[in-house]
C-alpha cells in the first residue's frame, strides 16, 4: 500500500525555526516534493529531493532519508505569509505522485 | 492566458445533473491530472493524461471520465453528480519529459452537488 504521514497541525512563533516531518512507505519512489498551500488557494511548489541529503532554497530547506522513508521541511525566520497547510508528495512514478494530508501551520506573532 | 486556468471558478449543482469542469494550460506540458481535494485528505488523483490521446485512472476514478483531444485541454466530466462528489477540483499539469517534474496547479473549481 501507499501511506505518507504527516502532523496535521502545528504552531510556531514568528522569527522562530520549525521543522515539518514528513514520512512514507510507498510502492516505488522517484523523489519527494513539498508543497505550500495557502487557504483557499492552489498548491505551490517548494522543494523537490530524489537524492539524501539536504537542500537549501533561502528560509527553506528541504531533508531526504530515502532508507528511512523520512523527510523533513525546515522554515527559518517565521514570518506570518508562512501561515499555510504543507504538502508532502511522493513521486511513485514517472508521473503520478502520493500525497500526504497536509501539515497546517500556524505563526503566532 | 500565462499558466493553467480552470472554468467556473465554483458551481452549486443538483444531484443527477451532468457538469463539465474545464482545465487548459498555455506551457505546452505533455502531462495533465485532475485532483479533489476534501478536508482532512491528501490531493487524490482522478485521472491523468501522459500525453494527448491518452488518459489513465487515478485512485479514485469512479463517477469521472475525461479526454485529452490536444495537449492543451483537459476537461473532466461528472456524467451524474452525486453528493459526495462535493469538493475542491484541482487541474495540474508538468512537463515530464523534460524531467523538470514540477507540477503546476490551477486555482481549483469549489463544486457544490445538493
Amino acid at each position: 500500500g501507499q501511506n505518507i504521514d504527516q502532523p496535521t497541525e502545528m504552531t510556531a512563533t514568528e522569527g522562530a525555526i520549525v521543522q515539518i516531518n514528513c514520512t512514507y512507505q510507498t510502492s516505488g519512489f522517484n523523489g519527494l516534493f513539498w508543497y505550500q498551500q495557502h487557504a483557499g488557494e492552489a498548491p505551490t511548489f517548494l522543494s523537490y529531493n530524489v537524492l539524501d541529503g539536504l537542500e537549501e532554497k533561502g528560509r527553506f530547506s528541504s531533508f531526504l532519508s530515502r532508507s528511512k522513508g523520512y523527510s523533513y521541511l525546515l522554515l527559518k525566520e517565521l514570518q506570518m505569509k508562512d501561515s499555510a497547510s504543507y504538502l508532502c508528495a511522493v513521486k511513485v512514478s514517472n508521473d503520478l505522485l502520493i500525497w500526504g494530508a497536509g501539515t497546517k501551520l500556524i505563526i503566532k506573532p | 492566458i500565462a499558466g493553467i486556468t480552470q472554468a467556473p471558478t465554483s458551481q452549486i449543482l443538483a444531484a443527477g445533473r451532468r457538469m463539465t469542469l474545464r482545465c487548459t494550460q498555455d506551457m505546452r506540458h505533455n502531462a495533465m491530472y485532475w485532483y479533489r481535494q476534501d478536508l482532512g485528505l491528501g490531493l487524490r488523483l482522478i485521472h491523468y493524461s501522459n500525453t494527448a490521446g491518452t488518459t489513465g485512472k487515478g485512485e479514485v476514478p469512479d463517477g469521472y471520465s475525461v479526454s485529452r483531444a490536444n495537449t492543451d485541454d483537459f476537461p473532466l466530466t461528472l456524467a451524474s453528480a452525486v453528493p459526495s462528489q462535493t469538493s475542491v477540483y484541482f487541474c495540474a499539469s508538468s512537463d515530464s519529459v523534460a524531467g523538470g517534474n514540477e507540477q503546476f496547479f490551477g486555482p481549483g473549481t469549489r463544486l457544490t452537488v445538493l
